[in-house]
């Protein structure tokens, strides 16, 4: 079955600028997570949708970032606008968890993620 | 606030010794604990899961879960320096519905020929 699709790999952009990425999910997959990674640390999640409703956003500065997952297929991470601090690696993961009982025993799979670089 | 902690290392095995990894975590009620392997400039890589307490082995990897110290280790045999990346705990936290992962900083092993 094809990954999860993530793009762009890479991004440069200015502080104040605006950015988005997209992902998409193995076919099938109800939830979809973006997470965040900063060099050194393991990624902390900003995001959860379930279908296309948010689970969790609790994490998410909303301030600034905003994320949509519309038709519970695709989903689109914004950051508008960026700061020197959301330089990181932007991490979407999707799995099958649900309403399907045990599916609390899956791990999930991450995309390729972005590397997104605010100068 | 759920917390997964491990040593960030680096840990240096020589090639073919064990390495031991460690985690421990916050909350009581988790369900499932997993590791992934992440190289350099790479997204994590599951490489194993484990839920009940004892011992998961899978190939070279073996999980080790003890929940009522709240700790998890991942234990590679014969290590290769192909073993060489950062190694994350990740925790699935308990709440009705809760799909999320909770990751540990991870620890860097350098497995050295």
């Amino acid at each position: 079955e094809a990954g999860v699709a993530q793009s762009p790999r890479y991004k440069i952009i200015e502080k104040r600028q605006s950015v988005a990425f997209w992902c998409n999910p193995i076919s099938g997959h109800a939830t979809l997570y973006w997470y965040q990674q900063i060099l050194g640390q393991g990624p902390k999640l900003l995001i959860q949708f379930q279908n296309n409703g948010v689970v969790d956003d609790s994490q998410l500065p909303k301030d600034r970032f905003s994320a949509e997952r519309l038709k519970g297929v695709d989903s689109t991470l914004k950051i508008q606008p960026a700061k020197l601090e959301d330089s990181a690696v932007y991490l979407c993961a999707s799995s099958l968890a649900g309403s399907i009982q045990g599916q609390a025993n899956y791990g999930y799979t991450f995309g390729s993620g972005t590397r997104l670089t605010v100068v | 606030q759920k917390e997964v902690e491990q040593n960030s290392g680096p840990l240096s095995v020589p090639e073919g010794a064990i390495a031991s990894l460690n985690c421990t975590y916050s909350d009581r009620g988790s369900q499932s604990f997993f590791w992934y392997r992440q190289y350099s400039g790479k997204s994590p890589e599951l490489i194993m899961s484990i839920y009940s307490n004892g011992d998961k082995e899978d190939g070279r990897f073996t999980a080790q879960l003890n929940k009522a110290s709240q700790y998890v280790s991942l234990l590679i045999r014969d290590s290769q320096p192909s073993d060489s990346a950062t190694y994350l705990c990740a925790v699935r936290p308990s709440g009705a519905g809760s799909y999320q992962l909770t990751f540990g900083k991870g620890t860097k092993l350098s497995v050295i020929p």
